[in-house]
């Protein structure tokens, strides 16, 4: 059974498209996160949804919109797609913003190139 | 702001010859240091979480250890499904939920 699972694992697509992604855990975790990794393998958090609210909003551009539709999802949506956005976008969860520390489980990554 | 660095960039070993990664970090408030392994294509697989000055940790060939500078990530006697790419990142702070500020990671290549 995957525990973090996204989609779609690719996607290519046009600049100035819209597009999302979607997360889905399955290991009862409250608090959700959407990370970018540049061409660099650099990780760097976007956004966090602890029980289907945002908690963290990075200096993201307002292009990208997450949705979390309860606490087992959460999706990406980016509007007016540029070249800057191709890199692969991963989410994460965790038990619970409640806990001090709390471990992140990854899910595999979308690769998203921007053409 | 929360700064991680790695070192070395890239790594190369021989099967067997031991070595360690280094982490070095400056936060206001460490929460806890974790170490994930990243293989190509695919998202972080957490190995540890270190949360004081002292503290070590064990799995495998693997040994984390923990300064109130620097974490240290030794390998024993590594094999070629080692070769990964080591991230460490940090948790810190009073507020700001939990994100993880992440370095930018050692890629280690074991031969045989």
């Amino acid at each position: 059974d995957t525990a973090v699972s996204q989609t779609p694992k690719y996607l290519v697509t046009q600049m100035g498209n819209d597009k999302s992604i979607k997360c889905e855990q399955n290991l009862g975790h409250d608090t959700m996160y959407w990370y970018k990794q540049d061409s660099k393998k650099f990780l760097k958090i976007m956004f966090s949804y602890n029980n289907k609210e945002l908690i963290i909003n990075e200096t993201v551009p307002n292009r990208f919109s997450p949705k979390s539709p309860d606490k087992a999802h959460l999706n990406l949506h980016i509007n007016s797609l540029e070249l800057g956005d191709s890199a692969v976008y991963f989410c994460a969860s965790s038990l619970g913003e409640r806990l001090y520390t709390d471990t992140q489980y990854f899910g595999p990554g979308t690769r998203l190139t921007v053409l | 702001e929360d700064q991680v660095t790695q070192s070395p960039e890239a790594l190369r070993l021989q099967e067997g010859e031991s070595s360690s990664l280094n982490c070095s970090y400056t936060v206001s408030g460490l929460r806890g240091l974790f170490w994930y392994r990243q293989d190509p294509g695919k998202g972080p697989e957490f190995l540890f979480t270190l949360y004081s000055a002292g503290e070590e940790k064990e799995k495998e060939r693997l040994k984390a250890t923990l300064t109130k500078k620097e974490s240290f990530l030794h390998i024993t006697a590594p094999k070629p499904e080692d070769s990964a790419t080591y991230l460490c990142a940090v948790q810190a702070g009073a507020g700001g939920g939990n994100k993880l500020t992440f370095g930018t990671g050692t890629q280690l290549k074991v031969e045989l």
